[in-house]
């Protein structure tokens, strides 16, 4: 059971936009930034979003980031075939821990 | 450009201690601007956060509760790295092992930017 809520699964079409929430509490979302993590078939985590709403350099402006009050959200427009892959957000948790959604397999159909 | 790089057993026996390193190359371990985490994933647990260790005039560690009892993340900066030993292992620690860095300032935190490739380790006699 993840401490952030993620569902499990999205879908959209070529060209649509796409939306990816992430529920948490006051001890994570709510107090700390959120940071989105783009996940291919057998590779390692990619940094996608960083403090609710910043691309690092090279992600393609069509991935947004978003965050009210203890929940947050991925926005994905012009849906591509190659993004099709597994999303997870992610925050500091005020435990002292980071805490993870357990993530959103995104089909492209 | 920033690389991690893992090594370690992929096969540990019940009972012993799993052992993983993560050699930095681009960065210092001792950086005031970067955390060390160590995270794993398993198709039960998901992605689970494990610790991290960081230098800010001095070494501190964070570990999660669930491996608290079990887990020692330790910088090495004569080699620029940092290792993972988790104690006691059982079938449940099955999982792939990734090292990463989180990257931060005094102002703004920019996330795990740089992953480690991962380490599939097998807990099995």
């Amino acid at each position: 059971q993840s401490v952030l809520t993620q569902p499990p699964s999205a879908s959209g079409t070529p060209g649509q936009r796409v939306t990816i929430s992430c529920s948490g509490s006051s001890s994570n979302i709510g107090s700390n930034t959120v940071n989105w993590y783009q996940q291919l078939p057998g590779t390692a985590p990619k940094l996608l979003i960083y403090s609710n709403n910043q691309r690092p350099s090279g992600v393609p402006d069509r991935f947004s980031g978003s965050k009210s009050g203890t929940s947050a959200s991925l926005a994905i427009s012009g849906l591509q075939s190659e993004d099709e892959a597994d999303y997870y957000c992610a925050a500091w948790d005020d435990s002292l821990k980071e805490v993870f959604g357990g993530g959103t397999k995104l089909t492209v159909l | 450009q920033v690389q991690l790089q893992q090594s370690g057993p992929g096969l540990v026996k019940p009972s012993q201690t799993l052992s993983l390193t993560c050699a930095i190359s681009g960065d210092s371990v001792s950086s005031n601007s970067a955390a060390w985490n160590w995270i794993r994933q398993s198709p039960s647990r998901g992605l689970e956060w494990l610790g991290r260790t960081y230098y800010r005039s001095k070494w501190y560690n964070d570990y999660a509760v669930s491996v608290k009892s079990r887990i020692t993340i330790n910088p090495d900066t004569s080699k620029n790295q940092f290792s993972l030993q988790l104690n006691s292992v059982t079938p449940e620690d099955t999982a792939v092992y990734y090292c990463a860095r989180f990257r931060l300032s005094s102002v703004e935190s920019y996330g795990m930017d740089v992953w480690g490739q991962g380490t599939t380790v097998t807990v099995s006699s």
